[in-house]
């Protein structure tokens, strides 16, 4: 089964604190990704990466930053945390199907900014 | 913009009864429908998807309805059940984007 590993399942921090989210995936794949999940909002793209150290901005990148060193890990950081991204953060690995990119997500990290 | 519109945002429904989430879409050129469900806890994995060529596509229980012309698809969940119960997600892409664009989800709950 494919596994994607998000490193904490809650975190609370300061407002003005850099934050790191990390995410492993254990299959190879060459895209991953980092949503956030806000109630009524679904779930909205941040950024996303294709291969290592190469990325693109989803819909939402204003205050965020990304890394991808290895294959197997992205990290999200938040330059300076603000209360605004307290949220539900998803990340995902995904590979190409006949019909489409099928994507597996981790369970998410709830940040709370305070 | 949202470029997938969702609704309802919650749906309750009968055990044995049938659930129906719909979704719309404003970008001519998305060719890749997929459902993700999501259970409290856990992250959204794959149901079921389509792809514009076909009008229906069907896995068990669960059957996926697109208009092409309408630019709406939505998901009919059969016999539903109380183990059914979670956040279903619509989402759609286009060839050569690798990112999915995600509805805002609906909350179903299925009475026992």
């Amino acid at each position: 089964d494919v596994k994607v590993t998000q490193s904490s399942r809650y975190l609370v921090k300061r407002t003005g604190e850099k934050v790191f989210l990390e995410c492993v995936q254990d299959m190879d794949h060459e895209n991953m990704f980092w949503y956030r999940q806000d109630p009524g909002l679904g779930l909205r793209l941040i950024y996303f990466s294709y291969d290592v150290k190469m990325k693109e901005k989803g819909d939402i990148p204003e205050g965020y930053s990304v890394s991808r060193e290895k294959k197997e890990r992205f990290s999200l950081i938040l330059e300076s945390a603000s209360t605004n991204q307290t949220s539900m953060y998803l990340c995902a690995s995904s590979f190409l199907t006949g019909g489409g990119e099928k994507l597996f997500f981790g369970s998410g990290t709830q940040l709370s900014v305070l | 913009q949202q470029q997938v519109k969702q609704s309802p945002q919650s749906l309750i429904v009968q055990k044995g009864g049938i659930s129906i989430i719909n979704c719309a879409y404003e970008n001519t050129a998305f060719d890749y429908f997929p459902w993700y469900q999501q259970f409290p806890g856990k992250g959204p994995a794959l149901l079921i998807a389509i792809r514009p060529d076909v009008s229906e596509k069907k896995e068990g229980r669960f059957t996926i309805s697109f208009n092409k012309s309408a630019k709406q698809f939505s998901l009919h969940i059969m016999d539903s059940q109380p183990g059914d119960s979670a956040t279903y997600f619509c989402a759609a892409s286009r060839t050569g984007r690798r990112a999915l664009t995600f509805g805002s989800g609906t909350r179903l709950q299925v009475q026992p």
